[in-house]
């Protein structure tokens, strides 16, 4: 399995932090993605990193990729109470009919 | 542009009852997919279609249930004879292309009694 699987489980922060969240999978990807899920809602798309690329910014978001580690991170700068919601890797592979396999996701609290 | 629509948003049946769900995917995107969502099970993929064909369908949990694309701009997920371990959110998303950026509808709330 290409599962990503997200790091921590839950993170609790205050408002103006930065928050960070991190991604692991297993085996040789395409493409990692970053969704956000507000509760109740669908999954919105935030951010796609290719596996040639190593970092990547979109406004106060930042993702990089270490494909020798198999991991990505996720960072959020300046938090506000709105960035509240779950946060899902997914990745998609480069055989297997590019099937995207969803992690189970990072719960993101911001105080305000 | 509309997004992905999907219908009902909510869905209560009692055991043993069919159950359709809807979706209408964005107009010019080529792929389109269901997904399951439980707090157990986390965010699981049952189905894709590319250019209306099924492309895996091996997350489809059993014969209970069955998807169809009969067109590029609607798909249903039909669920004979629901079980209450069927309850969940159910997630149609769509992309141009199968490697694309997915964008998901609001979900259909299933609750199976």
């Amino acid at each position: 399995s290409q599962q990503g699987e997200e790091d921590p489980q839950a993170l609790s922060i205050q408002e103006g932090e930065n928050a960070t969240m991190n991604c692991s999978y297993k085996t040789s990807i395409n493409n990692l993605q970053w969704y956000r899920q507000n509760s109740g809602r669908g999954l919105v798309h935030l951010i796609l990193i290719r596996s040639n690329e190593r970092e990547k910014h979109s406004g106060r978001l930042r993702v990089t990729l270490d494909t020798s580690k198999k991991s990505s991170s996720l960072l959020i700068t300046a938090s506000r109470a709105a960035d509240t919601a779950s946060y899902f890797c997914a990745t998609r592979g480069n055989t297997g009919g590019f099937k995207t396999i969803f992690g189970a996701g990072t719960r993101l609290f911001v105080k305000a | 542009d509309a997004g992905v629509i999907q219908s009902p948003r909510h869905e209560v049946t009692e055991m043993g009852q069919e159950v359709t769900l809807r979706c209408k995917p964005i107009s010019g995107h080529n792929s389109l997919f269901w997904y399951r969502q439980t707090m157990m099970r986390g965010l699981e993929l049952l189905i894709y279609f590319n250019n209306n064909v099924p492309i895996d369908d091996s997350g489809m949990p059993e014969d209970r249930f069955s998807a169809k694309m009969p067109n590029a701009s609607f798909s249903t997920l039909k669920i004979q004879p629901s079980e209450p371990r069927d309850s969940a959110v159910y997630f149609c998303a769509s992309s141009r292309g199968q490697t694309d950026t997915q964008y998901f509808g609001p979900g259909t709330r299933l609750t199976v009694l």
